[in-house]
Parts: structure tokens; sequence; C-alpha cells
């Protein structure tokens, strides 16, 4: 059974950084890229960028850029979402989620979801 | 960037009912890359519709996909009690990936 777990729930100050893991099982980690995505309290769901764990090729979308990086360790089938420079408008539910074929796919599996709260 | 508008915001109906949400986009977007997902309290996005009008695996043939261009449909032809849930659009053909606001279809 296909299956993405993240890491539990989080809180920093503002300026600070963050971590979210999401670990794959159920298939063959390689194989298909990692998303991540986010929701604000009361707000749409936001993409910010996706890995290819095989060569770790990103992308991030232009609202991100320069304050995300997602990393893969392959030999643990986990992708690693960093955000820095945090302000309150971070807080959000994080999730990881896979797409259901290669290329420009929608998605067939999501993360539990990680909730960031940044507060001082 | 492709705005994603949905509608109604929040949709009341009985069980046995027809429901139908309305994905608008911002701009001319390809059917192949609009998909829709339900989303009940306190579980996951779950993947509905792909190719604005094919079923994903496991989804019951209740829930249908249409439209093309701007506008796009979501319908549910009979409610059943587990169907009362947020809806949400995205598009996924190009970058950045987008959704719509989401669609709360909730008991009369």
């Amino acid at each position: 059974q296909v299956h993405l777990l993240q890491s539990g729930a989080e809180v920093r100050k503002p300026g600070a950084s963050v971590t979210v893991s999401c670990r794959a099982s159920g298939y063959t980690f390689a194989s298909y890229a990692v998303h991540w995505v986010r929701q604000a309290p009361g707000q749409r769901l936001e993409w910010m960028a996706w890995i290819s764990p095989d060569n770790g090729k990103t992308k991030y979308s232009q609202k991100f850029q320069g304050r995300v990086t997602i990393s893969r360790d392959t030999s643990a089938n986990t992708v690693y979402m960093e955000l820095s420079s945090l302000t309150s408008e971070d807080t959000a539910v994080y999730y990881c989620a896979r797409p259901r074929t290669s290329g420009w796919s929608d998605f067939d599996t999501w993360g539990q979801g990680t909730l960031v709260t940044v507060s001082s | 960037e492709i705005v994603l508008t949905q509608s109604p915001g929040t949709l009341s109906l009985s069980p046995g009912e027809r429901a139908t949400v309305s994905c608008r986009a911002s701009q001319t977007i390809s059917a192949t890359y609009l998909a829709w997902y339900q989303r009940r309290p306190g579980q996951t996005p779950r993947l509905l519709i792909y190719g604005a009008s094919i079923r994903a695996t496991g989804i019951p043939d209740r829930f249908s996909g249409s439209g093309s261009g701007t506008d796009f449909t979501l319908t549910i032809s009979r409610l059943e009690p587990e169907d009362f849930a947020v809806y949400f659009c995205q598009h996924y053909g190009s970058s950045p990936y987008t959704f719509g606001q989401g669609t709360k279809l909730e008991i009369k």
C-alpha cells in the first residue's frame, strides 16, 4: 500500500527555519516525484515545489524561490522540505503528495499533513 | 498563474439529491490537466477525477466530471451520507499547480 508518512507538528519563532520530512513506502521511491503543498488557515491549497527522487532535480514555485529547499535521502526513502525566514503567514499545514503518473499529474497519495505554527 | 474559482462556496443538499460544483479557470486550460478531490474532516484529500472526466481507481460511478476551456463541473448524481465533505479542483498542466478554494457540501 502506497503511504507517505510526515514528521510531527512544529512550532517556530519568526525568522527561524523549519524542516518537514516525508517518508515514502509501498512503491519504488525513485519512480515518482514528491510534491509539497500547504494550506494556511482559511486559505486554499498552495503548491510549493517538487523533487525527482532519482536525480534530485527540483522545481520551486516562484513565490517560495529562495526560501524553500527540497532534498531527498534515497537510502531512507525520505524527502525533506526546509522553509526559512519564517513569518506568521507561514503558519499552515504542510503536505507532501505523490503524483499518479510521471510528468504533469494529479496527486493520488497525500501525507497526513504537518502543522507548522510560527509565533513569537 | 491560473486562478481557479469554485462555486458555490457552500452547497446544502439532502441525501439522494444531485450535487453540482463548478470550477472556472482564469484562462483556457486543457481538460487533460484538471482534477477533482474530496476531503472529509480529518482525512487527506482523495483523488476523484483526473483529466476532467476520468474517475480515479475505486471511485463510484455516481461521481462524474465534465467541461472544457474555462468551465468544469463535478457532479454527484445521488448523494450518499459519506459524500458530505469539501471538494476542490486542481490544475496541474503548468507551474505553479493551482487549486480552487473549495466547496463545502453539507447536509440540509
